[in-house]
């Protein structure tokens, strides 16, 4: 079974500083990758996706992932953080041979933005 | 319309009580989903609907009963819950991944369960 690791609970990090938040996966084969935040007593909201093509994924407010398959990471990255940024995000798997509905989750990482 | 709509909001019960949550999307998704989230966890796959067919329980205890009566709807029958159970229930949906689509879920705002 796909299992995801999220490997910082919580980020601290002042406005304007770039930010990573790193997440590492159990397996390179077949997979489908999501990054999605979560604000306070609010669902979740899709910030990028990679499922296949071109290693570097732009995403939404000035996301962006790298999907590294020697290193099974997936990495979310964004140069310039602010105040609004402040959530959780989640990463996510799914096993494309499993026909890509079951979506597992890391445990999140809450970035709080510092000003 | 990119919305998932769930109903209620909030919802306190006791445990000899029987509820209802309510889910609704008109994107034309044919997937639909509750996910189960305690505080600060993540989400917790709990079952998949395809083509309003059950086809993921993961292993749920019978206590919550779901049901899929067209494929806009998607309800949670809550009977003889827990204070255990007290969580944040999503549902989300998404186009069915046979047919080729990137399969996104869209989240609903959730349903905050308490069971006293």
């Amino acid at each position: 079974a796909q299992s995801v690791t999220q490997l910082d609970s919580q980020v601290p990090v002042f406005e304007e500083a770039p930010v990573e938040l790193r997440c590492n996966y159990s397996s390179s084969v077949s997979v489908y990758l999501f990054w999605y935040v979560q604000y306070p007593n609010q669902g979740l909201q899709l910030l990028l996706k990679y499922l296949s093509g071109s290693t570097l994924v732009k995403g939404i407010n000035g996301f962006e992932a790298e999907f590294n398959k020697s290193q099974t990471s997936f990495h979310l990255r964004k140069p310039s953080v602010h105040i609004s940024d402040t959530a959780e995000y989640f990463c996510a798997v799914s096993d494309r041979r499993m026909g890509g509905n079951k979506l597992v989750f890391g445990a999140g990482t809450i970035l709080r933005v510092k000003s | 319309d990119t919305e998932v709509t769930q109903t209620p909001k909030h919802l306190v019960m006791g445990m000899t009580n029987k509820k209802s949550l309510k889910c609704e999307q008109h994107m034309g998704h044919r997937a639909m989903y509750w996910y189960k989230q305690k505080a600060k966890k993540p989400p917790e796959l709990m079952f998949v609907y395809s083509y309003e067919k059950l086809s993921i329980n993961e292993s749920v205890p019978s206590r919550f009963s779901p049901e899929c009566p067209n494929s806009s709807l998607l309800n949670l029958h809550l009977h003889a819950l827990q204070p255990e159970d007290s969580a944040l229930y999503l549902c989300a949906s998404s186009q069915e991944w046979t047919s080729g689509n990137t399969g996104e879920l869209f989240f609903g705002e959730g349903s905050r369960l308490t069971v006293l």
